[in-house]
Formats: structure tokens, sequence, C-alpha cells
């Protein structure tokens, strides 16, 4: 098993441009999610699906949108990146044990806005 | 709302026990967690505890809850340089739809030889 894949690792953007980012899980788990983590500030969630077909907003959702393209895929843009979007993006599915819920972290894709 | 207080900073010696805190607003919260973040990689669940329980051991790792205050802990015990890495405890959120988790900001740990 892979885990969970990211991609791509690395990114610059200048201020203006859009990309997505890439998510794919393959431990068949139902809910998925994107964080940001900033220094000082510890993970921050953007956007979860529960499951799929589903999308909600976390904490910090301004300046992205999300697709749950299917149950392996979650997938995260940015349509006008913007410098205080620099961050280190990390996305996450979880494993469900009654009320225990496992997440399962990719590597990262490190981000800069310039 | 929910949030998770942690110190930014911990350094000990090769040998030592580490404790690291973390204190939670959410009583409601069936489990707590303890992830590890280690240099350039995403988080890795190290343990948790289910909200009745007092304490949890596991090999150099114990953990200990204590609900009045909402105060959780970690401690590592004979702390190896490979120990060295951010600890984040976490809670599940108030309405735990989806999962969702409230990550602290995060307890470096430096390891010394």
């Amino acid at each position: 098993n892979a885990g969970v894949t990211q991609t791509p690792k690395f990114q610059v953007l200048k201020t203006g441009q859009s990309m997505t980012l890439q998510c794919a899980q393959d431990m068949n788990h139902n809910s998925m999610y994107w964080y940001r983590q900033d220094p000082g500030m510890g993970l921050r969630l953007i956007y979860y699906s529960a499951s799929e077909g589903t999308t909600d907003k976390g904490e910090v959702p301004n300046g992205y949108n999300v697709s749950r393209l299917n149950k392996r895929e979650f997938s995260l843009r940015l349509e006008s990146a913007a410098p205080s979007q620099t961050s280190v993006y990390f996305c996450a599915s979880s494993l469900q044990t009654g009320d225990l819920y496992e997440q399962y972290f990719g590597p990262g894709t490190r981000l800069t806005v310039t | 709302g929910e949030d998770v207080e942690q110190s930014l900073f911990l350094s000990v010696r090769e040998g030592d026990s580490s404790v690291i805190n973390c204190t939670y607003t959410d009583s409601s919260s069936t489990y707590l967690y303890w992830y590890k973040q280690e240099p350039g990689a995403g988080l890795q669940l190290l343990t948790y505890i289910f909200s009745n329980m007092d304490m949890k051991q596991d090999q150099r790792l114990t953990v200990l809850l204590n609900k009045k205050d909402k105060h959780l802990s970690l401690r590592i015990a004979d702390t190896q340089t490979g120990d060295s890495a951010i600890y984040f405890c976490a809670e599940s959120d108030e309405d735990n739809q989806g999962g969702k988790l409230i990550f602290g900001q995060g307890t470096e740990l430096s390891v010394k030889p």
C-alpha cells in the first residue's frame, strides 16, 4: 500500500496564479482532509470530506475549493494564489472504528506564493 | 470554541525522560491523540487514549489524562536522538462529524546527545 500520496511535493506560484493539489489514498477510507501547517499555528483544517460525494468547510476555507472526485481522490484548488497561502499543505484520510478516527497523512506539498 | 494548547519547545538530554503537556477544552472528546512529525514529513499517529482512562502505557510511551483539569501529557522514557520531532496533541471536534480533529500548535522536542 502506498498510503496517502500527494503531488506535487514543491510548488512556487506567482500571485494570482491557480493550481490544484492532488491527493489519493489506497486504504479505502471514507473520510479525507486538507490541512495547512504554518509555524507556531499547528495544523488548521481547510476542508474535509466525510464520505464520497460530500465536502464541508473547515476552519480556514477562504481562497480554496475542493473536489472529492471518487473515494480515493480529494483535490484542493487555489483559484487565485496569494502570498498568505504560502504554507505546507497536508492531505489525510482516516480509518474509523466506532468513535476512534486514526488519521493517516501524506508527505505534504510545500507551496510558496511570490 | 475548541482550543488545544501546547508549549512550543522542549529540550532534553539523551537518556532523560521527556514530558510533553497539552490542555484541551472539549470535555466530550471520546479519544485524545498524540501525533509525531519528523522533519520534512507528514504526521504519524503515535498513540491515543480513550477518555474514560487515566493512563495508557505503550513501551517507552506513557499517556496521562486528567479529565477534571482537561490536561493530557505524553511521557517518553529514555529519550533518544531519534525522538527529536514535533509532537502534536489533538482532540475530536465537538460534533465529531467526519472524524475532524483539533490540533495543538505542536511541541518541538530537541534531544541533545
